[in-house]
């Protein structure tokens, strides 16, 4: 079992759309939530950094974490096209020397 | 501000040839990594190194060397390429240890024929 679980899509929606992307993971000790948007031969780009449990907002993004059930969202509101990209969640705990990596979610706005 | 610069952005090579993958921050940060990314798996670190002078193997370290030259650069080298070995690979760097809130170069996307 991967230490952090990603549904790869594609996702496709129309734009103004609102957007779940999510997360799964299995280690409780994770304490520290990211989600990086990679555009297409592009790196990834750091989106939004949570620690702990709650919800972070940025914008039309909100990042929202559930520790008990091990859980992680990405919400994207008013989507658009300018979305089009594969988001990764990504995790770790204090005293860790690595990112655990989602496999990532593609997502596509449609116009 | 050019954040973390990696070259080359494309390589081609034959098994068992040799190359050097470059990666320079300018963010003044303390550690850095190499990860690469195949389809379907995610990001995997290869090697990190939490400080200058310090460097330790990641997830898939196996036919990769690396060199923390100074607190800017920190490069990857493979000795003897291997089809395997294709793959895309990130350079980042993070101010904190484990990598919270790193910051990724734009890739080297590596071909090994």
């Amino acid at each position: 079992q991967k230490e952090v679980e990603q549904d790869p899509g594609p996702l496709s929606v129309p734009e103004g759309a609102i957007v779940s992307l999510n997360c799964t993971y299995s280690n409780s000790a994770f304490q520290y939530f990211m989600w990086y948007r990679q555009y297409s031969r592009k790196g990834p780009e750091l989106l939004m950094y949570t620690y702990s449990s709650g919800n972070k907002e940025d914008g039309r993004f909100t990042a929202q974490v559930d520790k008990s059930s091990k859980y992680i969202s990405l919400f994207i509101r008013d989507s658009q096209p300018s979305d089009s990209a594969t988001y990764l969640c990504a995790m770790t705990i204090t005293g860790a020397n690595n990112l655990f990596f989602g496999t990532g979610t593609r997502l596509t706005v449609i116009p | 501000n050019a954040g973390v610069t990696q070259t080359p952005k494309f390589q081609v090579l034959k098994t068992g040839q040799s190359m050097t993958l470059q990666c320079a921050q300018d963010m003044n940060h303390n550690s850095m990594y190499w990860y690469r990314q195949d389809p379907g798996m995610g990001l995997r670190l290869i090697y990190y190194s939490a400080s200058e002078g310090t460097t330790d193997k990641g997830e898939v370290p196996n036919g990769y060397n690396v060199s923390r030259l100074n607190k800017r650069e920190f490069s990857l080298r493979l000795e003897s390429a291997a089809p395997s070995q294709t793959s895309v690979y990130f350079c980042a760097s993070s101010e904190r240890a484990g990598g919270t809130e790193a910051f990724f170069g734009q890739g080297t996307r590596l071909t090994v024929v």
